[in-house]
């Protein structure tokens, strides 16, 4: 079964950086997935794409302190310089015959 | 403006029924795939429903197939969610989302979401 599993929360501090990690399930270490933001009283935003190779593709007008990488089953979201609004849930997603969400990673900045 | 716009969200009974609605514009409809997703209180971000570029295949979640129907209009640049015999758990924001130009309607990153309806179903 393709699960997606994200730790429940994260936190850093302002101006650091934090790694967010994505793990697929047993099986499906080749698949890639996506990274969304959600801010409070917002919709989701896409932030990118990134495949298995590390290789990340990214939306429109997303901000190059966020960057995407790859380890295995385990896919990655790395936020540098955090500001005040990174402060969010952050979700990843994939996709086989049905699409999957992982629970989120609600972030903190101190 | 590249945007998707919901409506048709509100209170509503247990038991009742209800039609979301998905407004698309700026870029081209028919090009894309188009699902629902829903955020309960408390909880994540859940797929629902997906519908492909022409209407001819429809993906359900396991959960909510039987009661949900998605459904688009091309003439209108539209996506519906007709959900059905409403429980106090359908309570959510449900937001559409686009699927990603590429492959096929299940397969790929929702690049563009809407903004959200809130359906909340209580007595």
């Amino acid at each position: 079964q393709l699960v997606l599993t994200q730790s429940p929360s994260a936190s850093a501090s302002l101006g650091a950086s934090v790694k967010l990690t994505c793990t697929l399930s047993s099986g499906h270490s080749d698949y890639a997935i996506a990274w969304h933001v959600q801010q409070p009283e917002k919709g989701p935003r896409y932030l990118m794409k990134v495949n298995s190779d590390g290789s990340h593709t990214k939306g429109d007008g997303v901000p190059d302190r966020f960057s995407g990488s790859s380890s295995g089953a385990e896919r990655y979201l790395t936020i540098s310089s955090l500001q005040s609004d990174d402060e969010a849930d952050y979700y990843c997603q994939t996709w086989g015959t049905v699409m999957v969400f992982g629970g989120g990673t609600r972030l903190t900045v101190l | 403006q590249v945007q998707l716009v919901e409506s048709g969200g509100g209170v509503v009974q247990p038991g009742r029924s209800l039609r979301l609605s998905c407004a698309a514009s700026g870029f081209t409809f028919t090009n894309y795939a188009l699902h629902w997703v829903r955020l309960a209180p408390g909880k994540g971000l859940e797929w629902l429903a997906g519908v492909s570029y022409d209407g001819s295949e429809k993906f359900y979640a396991d959960s909510v197939r039987g009661r949900f129907i998605i459904s688009r209009d091309n003439s209108k640049n539209t996506v519906y969610l007709q959900i059905s015999g409403l429980r106090t758990e359908d309570t959510a924001v449900y937001y559409c989302a686009r699927k990603e130009f590429n492959w096929g309607p299940m397969s790929g990153a929702f690049d563009l979401w809407g903004q959200g309806t809130v359906v909340t179903v209580s007595s």
